[in-house]
C-alpha cells in the first residue's frame, strides 16, 4: 500500500556534521513530496517540499532532491547547528485532496 | 494572520472519561484536517473536513471519536469513552487550495 519509510532514530551528531536522513515512499505515480520539522514545544512546519520527479527541494541550509528511481527523498544538511535539534517527518500528497501520508520520524540531538 | 489554534495543549484524563479537543482553523481555509501521532510512531491522517461536510474520515480509527466542524468554522474532536491508545499528540491543519499550516498539537494521556 501507500507508505512513507524513513530511517529510525534518535540520531545524534556534533555540531558542523553531516546530516543524511533516509526517506523512502511507495506510491502509484509521482506524488508531491515533504519535509516537515517539529521543534521542541512547537507545531508541524514546512521544511521543503518537491512537486515532481528531479525537483530539488531546499531551505535554511537543508535539501532534498525527488528520485524516482530511488522512489527517495532524502533530506541533507552541510553542516548542522545545536538549533537543528528537533523531530523531522517525510510526508508524500496521498491524493488532491490534500492528505498526508507521513513516516515515523527521526529525531535529530545536534550536541556543541 | 493568525495561525492554526489547538487548545488544549495538554489533557490528562482517565480511562472511560470524555475529551474534547478544539481547533479553529486559519479564517477563510476550507480545508480541515486531524492528525494523530501515537508514542514514536508516524503520524496517521484521521480525517478531513471541507467547509463543515465530512469528505474523508478514512482514518478515524473507531466509533468513540466524533468530529464535528460547525458552520465551516472551528472543529471538534470528540473522545468518548477515552481509551489509553488513545494517548497522543492530536494535530489539526488547515489550508486553502495547497499548502497546510499545522497547529501546534493537543497532547492527550489517557491514564
Amino acid at each position: 500500500g501507500d507508505s512513507v519509510t524513513q530511517m529510525e532514530g534518535p540520531v545524534t551528531l556534533s555540531e558542523e556534521a553531516f546530516l543524511t536522513i533516509n526517506c523512502t515512499y511507495t506510491a502509484t505515480g509521482y506524488p508531491s513530496l515533504f519535509w516537515y520539522v517539529q521543534y521542541p514545544g512547537e507545531g508541524l512546519q514546512l521544511l521543503l517540499k518537491a512537486t515532481k520527479a528531479d525537483d530539488k527541494g531546499s531551505n535554511k541550509g537543508f535539501e532534498a532532491t525527488y528520485r524516482k528511481e530511488t522512489t527517495s527523498f532524502h533530506l541533507e544538511k552541510g553542516s548542522v547547528q545545536v538549533s537543528d535539534s528537533a523531530v523531522y517527518f517525510c510526508a508524500r500528497l496521498y491524493n488532491q485532496g490534500g492528505k498526508l501520508i507521513f513516516g515515523q520520524g527521526t529525531e535529530l540531538s545536534v550536541k556543541p | 494572520e493568525a495561525g492554526v489554534t489547538q487548545f488544549p495543549s495538554h489533557s490528562v484524563i482517565e480511562k472511560g472519561q470524555t475529551v474534547t479537543l478544539r481547533c479553529d482553523p486559519i479564517s477563510g481555509h476550507d480545508n480541515l484536517y486531524w492528525y494523530r501521532r501515537v508514542m514514536g510512531k508516524e503520524i496517521k491522517f484521521l480525517l478531513h473536513f471541507v467547509k463543515e461536510s465530512k469528505q474523508d474520515e478514512s482514518g478515524m480509527p473507531n466509533n468513540r471519536f466524533l468530529a464535528e466542524r460547525t458552520g465551516g468554522t472551528y472543529s471538534t474532536l470528540k473522545v468518548q469513552p477515552a481509551e489509553l491508545e488513545d494517548s497522543g499528540v492530536y494535530f489539526c491543519a488547515s489550508s486553502q487550495l495547497y499548502g497546510y499550516t499545522f497547529g501546534s498539537g493537543t497532547r492527550l494521556t489517557v491514564v
